[in-house]
């Protein structure tokens, strides 16, 4: 059974750093494209960024660019966003999602969400 | 590629048949997928490929459409799909979504 378990919400300051992982199971991580995506509170959904399977690179969102970093570690199954430089426009429950067979940008699979709160 | 839906909020009575509609900025073929949420909940892959059903959705939801024109329908809404569709296309970077559809009782 496919499962994504996410930690490292929480409040942090403008200007702060937070680290998001998803730690994945049922299925190997490295041969599927795995994206956040995040929603601001009573908003819609924002794919902010993807990371491909193999060795494919990575893509971001320009709200997030040079900011926010996507990575995985094959070894821990764990996908990873690094947030840098945070705005109060980055309040948000992120998720991480699991791209399809179909492509890369379809997502199938879902973590729970993980709010991340920016404020002083 | 701006993602548009209409309507904002739907109305409508258990057993009614509900319709959403999606419209693409620009042409994205069939590359359009459907997601439902629930409050407190993460999305769900419903459709893809404007017309497929995601892994154990029932057959009451049907996608249709192609080129910037799409449709995500109901047959005969049970209790449990009263909750807000997004839209999205899912060609290219970025991959956007609509700004969601409210199917409310």
């Amino acid at each position: 059974e496919v499962q994504l378990l996410g930690s490292g919400g929480g409040l942090e300051q403008p200007g702060g750093s937070l680290r998001l992982s998803c730690a994945a199971s049922g299925f190997t991580l490295s041969s599927f494209a795995m994206t956040w995506v995040r929603q601001a509170p009573g908003k819609g959904l924002e794919c902010i960024s993807t990371i491909g399977a193999g060795v494919s690179g990575t893509l971001y969102a320009d709200s997030v660019k040079g900011r926010f970093t996507i990575s995985r570690d094959i070894s821990k199954s764990t996908l990873f966003l690094q947030m840098n430089t945070l705005r109060a426009e980055d309040t948000a429950i992120y998720y991480c999602a699991k791209g399809h067979s179909s492509g890369w940008f379809l997502f199938d699979y879902w973590g729970q969400g993980m709010l991340v709160t920016v404020s002083s | 590629v701006v993602m548009t839906q209409s309507p904002a909020t739907l109305s409508v009575s258990p057993g009614e048949r509900a319709t959403v509609s999606c419209r693409a900025s620009q042409s994205i073929s069939s590359n359009l997928a459907w997601y439902q949420q629930k409050p407190g909940q993460a999305p769900r892959l419903l459709i893809y490929g404007a017309s497929t059903r995601a892994t154990a959705i029932p057959t009451r939801f049907s996608g249709s459409g192609s080129g910037t024109e799409f449709t995500l329908t109901i047959s005969s809404l049970q209790s449990e799909d009263f909750a807000v569709y997004y839209c999205q296309h899912s060609a290219s970077w970025p991959a956007t979504f609509g700004q969601g559809t409210k199917v409310e009782i």
